[in-house]
């Protein structure tokens, strides 16, 4: 159960498109179509902001969007807002009933 | 709005036990535990299904940890025995939405294991 890998910081201008990646194996990212992403502002419960690979719970922006290639997954936030600057986390199903998150990406809008 | 209310974190010392609960509405649905270390990332615990009977856990703490749900209270626990210091962490209760998609989350409990 080793935990995905996202890069530590991401960073875009207002208005700007950002991505964040998140690797992991064929074991979990690649093996099912079982992505889920988190946006965690400091002091708060994470949020779910995308499941199942692309899908949107109900309420949040269509600025938000998730795909998937192989062993990675990516998120993009377009648009950027103020309001998203935030920790990102990715998770995954992992088989045999297990799941697996990423470490965690600080989104910063500059 | 789904509401999730955890309680019973708090100081423990090494080896000591601990019980946390969860009042969830909507609760007809899978449950778990997800938790996060002070300045760390996120870590799924543990997960049951609806009707109490399947219950999975992460590999560190099976053998210490059992989940369990009474849907009569619209409840969740996590009875924590042989607590480490790794294992001190705000716990968040969670309800999955499927395949490990946590939808709805609590504020969260932190647990304290004191050496």
């Amino acid at each position: 159960q080793s935990a995905l890998t996202q890069p530590p910081s991401a960073s875009g201008s207002p208005g700007q498109s950002v991505t964040i990646s998140c690797t992991g194996t064929s074991s979990d990212v690649g093996g099912y179509n079982y992505v889920s992403w988190y946006q965690q502002h400091p002091g708060k419960a994470p949020k779910l902001m995308i499941y199942e690979v692309t899908k949107r719970p109900s309420g949040v922006p269509d600025r938000f969007s998730g795909s998937k290639s192989g062993n990675t997954a990516s998120l993009t936030v377009s648009g950027l807002q103020a309001e998203d600057e935030a920790d990102y986390y990715c998770g995954s199903f992992a088989g045999n009933s297990n799941a697996v998150f990423g470490g965690g990406t600080k989104l910063t809008v500059l | 709005e789904v509401q999730v209310v955890e309680s019973g974190g708090g100081l423990v010392q090494r080896g000591g036990s601990l019980r946390l609960s969860c009042a969830a509405s909507g609760f007809t649905y899978w449950m778990g535990w997800v938790r996060q270390a002070p300045g760390k990332g996120l870590e799924w615990v543990a997960s049951v299904g609806q009707d109490g009977r399947e219950k999975y856990y992460v590999d560190s703490v099976k053998g210490r940890f059992t989940i369990s749900r009474d849907n009569a209270k619209n409840s969740l626990y996590l009875q924590m025995n042989s607590l480490r210091a790794e294992d001190t962490a705000v716990y968040y209760c969670v309800r999955d939405r499927g395949y490990y998609s946590f939808e709805s989350w609590g504020q969260g409990t932190l647990v304290t294991v004191s050496s």
